[in-house]
């Protein structure tokens, strides 16, 4: 079985522009979540998405957002790009919303400019 | 709001024992899980404990303490490969969603 997808693999913007990342679970899996981790320190939670629905929020500025589709795959949106957006955005699905064990992809690593 | 800390580093040899630990601050605790992640890679998850006491998986093992606030994470007969950054998170439900906080990491080195 395909672990978790993530596209793209690498990405460079510019300060002001928008980004779209994308992420494919696990098949099976209905959870998403989503994080920004600077090189250095941990994972930062910024949403988890469960059957469609938001269910989960972290301490982010409403530039970031996302959504679920009906196949469970998910986009992390961010809007007015700044240099400290530049990370590694994580994507990570679980079975359902409660699951504890998290299967994350690769990553995305996001630079701003 | 939600807080962890863990060791920055930690430096073991080859066949020893090694424990890191974390302590917590949180509301709404659900539990405790621990993640491994190499240099340019993913996490992956090691264990979760979301009651008192011990949990071993093979090599690993973890425990915790919801009284004190605190786990560890114990690596037994160290290999080479364990060398990477270990971090604790804890599953929390804070003014009615679930969260995930991550620690810091604790970057681990294990020398011959």
């Amino acid at each position: 079985d395909a672990g978790v997808t993530q596209s793209p693999t690498h990405l460079i913007k510019t300060r002001g522009q928008q980004v779209t990342l994308r992420c494919s679970p696990i098949s099976g899996h209905k959870s998403v979540s989503w994080y920004q981790q600077v090189l250095g320190q941990g994972p930062q939670f910024i949403f988890q998405y469960y059957e469609k629905e938001e269910r989960g929020r972290g301490n982010f500025p409403d530039r970031f957002s996302a959504r679920q589709f009906p196949n469970y795959s998910s986009e992390l949106n961010v809007n007015a790009l700044l240099l400290g957006d530049s990370a590694l955005y994580l994507c990570a699905s679980s079975l359902a919303m409660g699951a504890y064990e998290q299967y994350f992809g690769p990553g995305t690593r996001l630079t701003v400019t | 709001g939600q807080s962890l800390e863990q060791p920055s580093e930690v430096t073991a040899v080859e066949g020893a024992i090694v424990q890191i630990n974390c302590t917590y601050q949180t509301s709404g605790f659900y539990g405790l899980s621990w993640y491994q992640q190499h240099d340019g890679g993913a996490p992956t998850f090691l264990s979760y404990n979301a009651l008192d006491g011990l949990e071993e998986t093979g090599r690993f093992s973890s425990f915790l303490s919801r009284s004190d606030s605190y786990g560890y994470l114990l690596l037994q007969e160290l290999q080479m490969k364990d060398s990477a950054s270990y971090f604790c998170a804890v599953r929390d439900n804070s003014g009615g969603y679930q969260k995930v906080t991550f620690g810091t990491g604790t970057k681990l080195q294990v020398i011959p």
